[in-house]
């Protein structure tokens, strides 16, 4: 199975500050890379698919890149709203896998 | 819209065996394949396995294939999870989620509320 690396396991910004949380992939897994967004007691909420590209609704301020293994998450300036924690999901092949996740925390 | 509904709350004892339902609405059943990921209390998410509702084929992660079943029905447009031989480590809340598909790129965009599987003696 394919194991994705997710760093950091923590983080603690502030409002307004630029954050980046990473994954990268045992083995290249083209642009096969999700990014959701987790609130305590609630369901994933999907960020970004593709790598790269923004799911209809969730705010500009969040973008993806990477290809291959290397794959990253920013958020442009963070909003209290988005103080959550983080996954990323491989769907290259079966079994799909994902991150440790990023607990993001206000500072 | 896309609705996806789970069954409540189960407590089982070690050794029993638990299925748990995801209910759709709102698109068209067979089209969309369906998966499955659960999180212990604390934890982060961990994927179990997908069906393909149109034939029923399944695919499961390594560490549950022994023990896990996915089944659909296509009549009421529902899915299922039976979980067997429970242990301790399984207690977590269960999530089905649809996968979505736009273009060539496919992600599992609606999810249901979750279902908590106690497993307790």
């Amino acid at each position: 199975a394919i194991q994705m690396t997710q760093s950091p396991s923590s983080l603690s910004a502030s409002v307004g500050d630029r954050v980046t949380i990473t994954c990268r992939a045992s083995q290249a897994i083209r642009n096969d890379l999700d990014w959701y967004q987790q609130k305590p007691g609630k369901a994933p909420n999907l960020l970004i698919y593709a790598a790269s590209s923004l799911q209809s609704g969730v705010p500009s301020r969040f973008s993806g890149s990477g290809s291959g293994t290397d794959f990253t998450l920013t958020i442009s300036s963070l909003q209290p709203e988005d103080f959550a924690t983080y996954y990323c999901l491989q769907d290259y092949n079966h079994p799909y896998t994902f991150g440790q996740g990023t607990r993001l925390e206000i500072k | 819209q896309v609705q996806l509904v789970q069954s409540g709350a189960e407590v089982k004892k070690p050794g029993a065996s638990v299925k748990i339902s995801c209910k759709a609405s709102g698109y068209i059943f067979t089209s969309y394949y369906m998966h499955w990921v659960r999180q212990a209390p604390g934890q982060g998410l961990e994927w179990l396995g997908m069906i393909n509702p149109s034939g029923g084929s399944t695919s499961s992660a390594q560490n549950f294939q022994d023990r896990v079943a996915l089944t659909r029905d296509t009549s009421t447009s529902t899915v299922y999870m039976e979980l067997s031989s429970l242990r301790s480590e399984d207690t977590a809340v269960y999530y089905c989620g649809r996968r979505g598909c736009s273009g060539a790129n496919c992600y599992v965009d609606n999810w249901g509320q979750g279902t908590l599987i106690t497993v307790s003696s």
